[in-house]
């Protein structure tokens, strides 16, 4: 079955600065690939995501990179504020399951 | 996207109990699932709520433990049986729409089983 790892599991920014998660599958026949923001006692909320027929995708200071023969996507946060501090959470599906990673904390620092 | 709403949002149920989880969508929607997360840890699927025939269940859990219901396009439940300490978790339901891949998260029930 798939298997989803990521890194790193805490990072700490400087406010304005960048921010970057990575993440691994196995499954060759993954082909969707969201990233999800999980706040202190909220639900995980869809920030961004990408399919296999693209390379990049960006949303104001969100962007996902993929790289289907490397078997890895990334998630990038640029300008970073204190409220973008949260767990983020990859996922990799084939259909209609996802199977996550283990999340990384991030801290943006004032 | 669809809204999706959770009931109870916490409960504390005794061991040996049994708890149902309600999960409404304000839309039709394909697909629904059932996730738990213990605290600090991922999502991980208990299974995936088919309407009209029988859940489909993840490797380690099982219908006699979590039984499933989705009656129709926009509900379903989750019921935590025979509850034990090692059941305490947050219990989401998620929702994927016909067209999309995309699911989207209820706020999760928050199970402490004394």
């Amino acid at each position: 079955g798939e298997n989803v790892e990521q890194h790193p599991s805490t990072l700490s920014v400087q406010e304005g600065d960048s921010a970057v998660i990575k993440c691994t599958y196995s499954d060759s026949a993954s082909n969707y690939f969201p990233w999800y923001k999980q706040e202190l006692g909220k639900r995980p909320q869809l920030i961004i995501d990408i399919r296999s027929n693209v390379g990049e995708k960006k949303d104001q200071r969100i962007a996902v990179t993929l790289n289907k023969t490397a078997k890895h996507f990334s998630l990038h946060i640029t300008e970073t504020q204190p409220e973008d501090s949260a767990v983020y959470f990859c996922a990799a599906s084939g259909g209609q399951n996802f199977v996550f990673g283990p999340g990384t904390r991030l801290s943006v620092l004032p | 996207s669809a809204v999706i709403s959770q009931k109870p949002s916490r409960d504390i149920c005794q061991r040996g109990t049994s708890l149902t989880i309600q999960c409404q969508v304000d839309s039709q929607v394909t697909m629904m699932f059932w996730y738990r997360q213990q605290p600090g840890q991922s999502l991980t699927l208990i299974a995936t709520a088919n309407q009209g025939s029988e859940a489909t269940y993840e490797s380690g859990f099982v219908i006699d433990k979590f039984p499933i219901s989705r009656p129709n396009l926009t509900f379903s439940t989750l019921t935590v049986s025979n509850m034990s300490p090692e059941d305490s978790s947050i219990y989401l339901c998620s929702a994927s729409s016909f067209t999309a891949n995309e699911q989207y998260f209820g706020p999760g029930t928050r199970l402490t089983v004394t």
